[in-house]
């Protein structure tokens, strides 16, 4: 079957660091992706991973085991903006039809 | 990139009737995807519309329930008929980027089901 897992929420402090796990299995791979979507709003690209390895973007980076079926996204420095929902997702071989994990709510507080 | 757009933004409808949602893309694409998010949930895909074939659905969506039209390589429209409350969600199109690129949302409509 195909499955992806993250923690459901997730609650940090204003100028911390949080890592969101996410781990997977599915039928083909050809690329991860992690979304961020405020409530009541579309999902919006973070970062894309198809190697191994580390993926920084600012604040945000996302790291990718293949052989491990494993992704975290970590998230630096935060604010309160960062609020939200953030979503992993698995992109299959030859159809770009894209798997969607629960999601992380995740709680900044001052 | 792509910008898309999707009508309504919102709607409040009665139990038994049908809503028609329609997707526009500023470019042609030949794949268009719908897909459904309940209150607190993620994203789960309703069907694949494919210019110029019938649209693929997912296990639990049918074309009775959902039917899809796709008359040209810039649009696409969702039906949900005859909707309960349990329809009640933000229903939402997307395209795929290309390979390695992120996939495009619209914002969504954001169906209540009286």
């Amino acid at each position: 079957g195909q499955n992806i897992d993250q923690p459901t929420e997730m609650t940090a402090t204003e100028g911390a660091i949080v890592q969101i796990n996410c781990t997977y299995q599915t039928s083909g791979f050809n690329g991860l992706f992690w979304y961020q979507q405020h409530a009541g709003e579309a999902p919006t690209f973070l970062s894309y991973n198809v190697l191994d390895g580390l993926e920084e973007k600012g604040r945000f980076s996302s790291f990718l085991s293949r052989s491990k079926g494993y992704s975290y996204l970590l998230l630096k420095e935060l604010q309160m903006k960062d609020s939200a929902s953030y979503l992993c997702a698995v992109i299959n071989t030859g159809g770009f039809k894209t798997i969607f994990g629960a999601g992380t709510r995740l709680f900044v507080k001052a | 990139s792509a910008v898309i757009s999707q009508k309504p933004s919102r709607d409040i409808c009665q139990r038994g009737t049908s809503l028609t949602i329609q997707c526009q893309v500023d470019s042609q694409v030949t794949m268009m995807f719908w897909y459904r998010q309940q209150p607190g949930q993620s994203l789960t895909l309703i069907a694949t519309a494919n210019q110029g074939s019938e649209a693929t659905y997912e296990s639990g969506f049918v074309i009775d329930k959902f039917p899809i039209s796709r008359p040209n390589l810039t649009f696409s429209t969702l039906t949900v008929s005859n909707m309960s409350p349990e329809d009640s969600s933000i229903y939402l199109c997307s395209v795929p980027g290309g390979e390695g690129e992120t996939q495009y949302f619209g914002p969504g409509t954001r169906l209540l089901v009286l």
